[in-house]
């Protein structure tokens, strides 16, 4: 079935450093691809999506590149801030379906 | 802002105990879904529903049931709550094409 794996946390950064959150997935057809981002005592917000491959999704700073080859949309952001700090979940969407996947969730604290 | 609410934010609960949780939208959207969030286990789908009087269940559906009577309100009770459905509840709703999904506050709940 569909599933999602995304790189396990916690992940610390200084201020200013460059992100990378790891995304990978397992989808049969052409799923769409989506991050979220939780703050603490907060729902899920959408962050980025991409729905084909080779679509870059972005915003904030934020960036993912649907990979079908490598079946992959890792998070990236060059220069991550304090206000950044969050939980970050990748999630598909099955285009069969109004279903959808996540992730287990990468926490990511950004210490000035 | 999707215009989703959920009733209460906060409950503390006795074991065996019936629970209704309420999420209540504003867009008429066809689908909406609840999960809950459990560290180490991300976000697990409870039960969704694609319309008025017809819903699923998902992936941790035992102890829970739902109903939707109207559009914009989707009900989840757990009929006699356990210590194990202490969790953050949270309520979504479907967009069609490409299916993003946005998400209420949440509702945390204890089951003592």
């Amino acid at each position: 079935g569909d599933s999602v794996t995304q790189m396990e946390g916690p992940v610390t950064l200084s201020e200013e450093a460059f992100l990378t959150i790891n995304c990978t997935y397992t989808a049969t057809g052409y799923p769409s691809l989506f991050w979220y981002v939780q703050y603490p005592g907060e729902g899920l917000q959408l962050l980025l999506k991409a729905t084909k491959a080779d679509d870059k999704g972005s915003n904030k700073g934020f960036e993912a590149t649907y990979r079908k080859e490598t079946t992959s949309f890792h998070l990236e952001k060059g220069s991550v801030q304090v206000s950044d700090s969050a939980v970050y979940f990748c999630a598909l969407s099955s285009n069969t379906g109004n279903q959808f996947y996540f992730g287990t969730g990468t926490s990511l604290t950004v210490i000035p | 802002d999707a215009g989703i609410t959920q009733s209460p934010r906060h409950k503390v609960t006795e074991t065996g105990t019936p629970v209704t949780l309420r999420c209540h939208q504003t867009e008429n959207h066809r689908y909406m879904y609840w999960y809950r969030q459990d560290p180490g286990h991300g976000l697990r789908l409870i039960h969704y529903s694609y319309g008025v009087k017809d819903t699923d269940k998902g992936e941790v559906s035992d102890g829970y049931s739902v109903s939707r009577s109207k559009t914009e309100d989707f009900l989840l009770t757990l009929e006699s709550a356990t210590s194990s459905q202490t969790s953050v509840y949270f309520c979504a709703i479907g967009k069609d094409r490409p299916y993003e999904q946005y998400f209420g506050p949440g509702t945390r709940l204890t089951v003592t």
